[in-house]
């Protein structure tokens, strides 16, 4: 079984749309989680991170639950500068030294 | 210069060769971080430096031998390489271990 786990893609929808991605992890232990997103052929950049008690940031919100070891990111209004590939990270390490990250899941924002 | 450098951003090597790729942070973090980006692959971690020590190594193979001078830079010496080596090398950053992470632009490594 993979360590993280994301909705395989791609996510192709239109300017405007709500759209939302799911991701889970093995390691009941893993204390930090982060959203990044990739451009194509760019290094990836860190969107926000994701707190127990949910966040929000503009149109972006995140959530996490630990008890099914699931994360989810929310992007409302979507728009066409949003198309990216959505990386889950999960930190594994006892001392958080172990970042895992998922496989991701393209976004393609459409006009 | 601002954020985390990368030099350089393109290489190409035959296996035979030794060659560095080098990394600087400008954000006075204390962590710094290799990962290789295969095509198709997730991101892997491959060593983690915590005030210029080394905290983790993944597995990696011998071939690729990290340096953490101080906490402003890292470099990744690499020597008898394999065409399966060919990826993206990606550099990060963080203030304290688990903390989020901030990117180079990569060094696109091809060994022939």
């Amino acid at each position: 079984r993979k360590e993280v786990e994301q909705d395989p893609g791609p996510f192709n929808v239109p300017e405007g749309a709500t759209v939302a991605f799911n991701c889970t992890y093995s390691n009941s232990a893993s204390q930090s989680f982060f959203w990044y997103r990739q451009d194509c052929r760019k290094e990836p950049k860190l969107l926000m991170s994701v707190y127990s008690s949910g966040n929000e940031d503009g149109r972006f919100t995140a959530q996490l639950n630990r008890a099914s070891q699931y994360i989810s990111l929310l992007i409302r209004d979507s728009k066409l500068s949003d198309s990216a590939t959505y990386l889950c990270v999960v930190n594994e390490g006892t001392y958080g030294q172990n970042f895992v990250f998922g496989p991701g899941t393209r976004l393609s924002v459409l006009p | 210069e601002t954020g985390v450098t990368q030099t350089p951003r393109h290489l190409v090597m035959g296996m035979t060769n030794k060659k560095s790729l080098k990394c600087e942070q400008h954000l006075g973090h204390n962590a710094m971080y290799w990962y290789k980006q295969s095509a198709k692959k997730p991101l892997e971690l491959m060593f983690v430096y915590n005030f210029k020590e080394q905290t983790e190594n993944n597995s990696v193979p011998s071939r690729f031998s990290p340096e953490c001078p101080n906490s402003s830079h890292l470099f990744l010496h690499l020597h008898t390489l394999q065409p399966e080596d060919s990826a993206l090398y990606l550099c990060a950053s963080s203030q304290g271990q688990g903390g989020e992470q901030y990117f180079g632009p990569g060094t696109r490594l091809t060994v022939t």
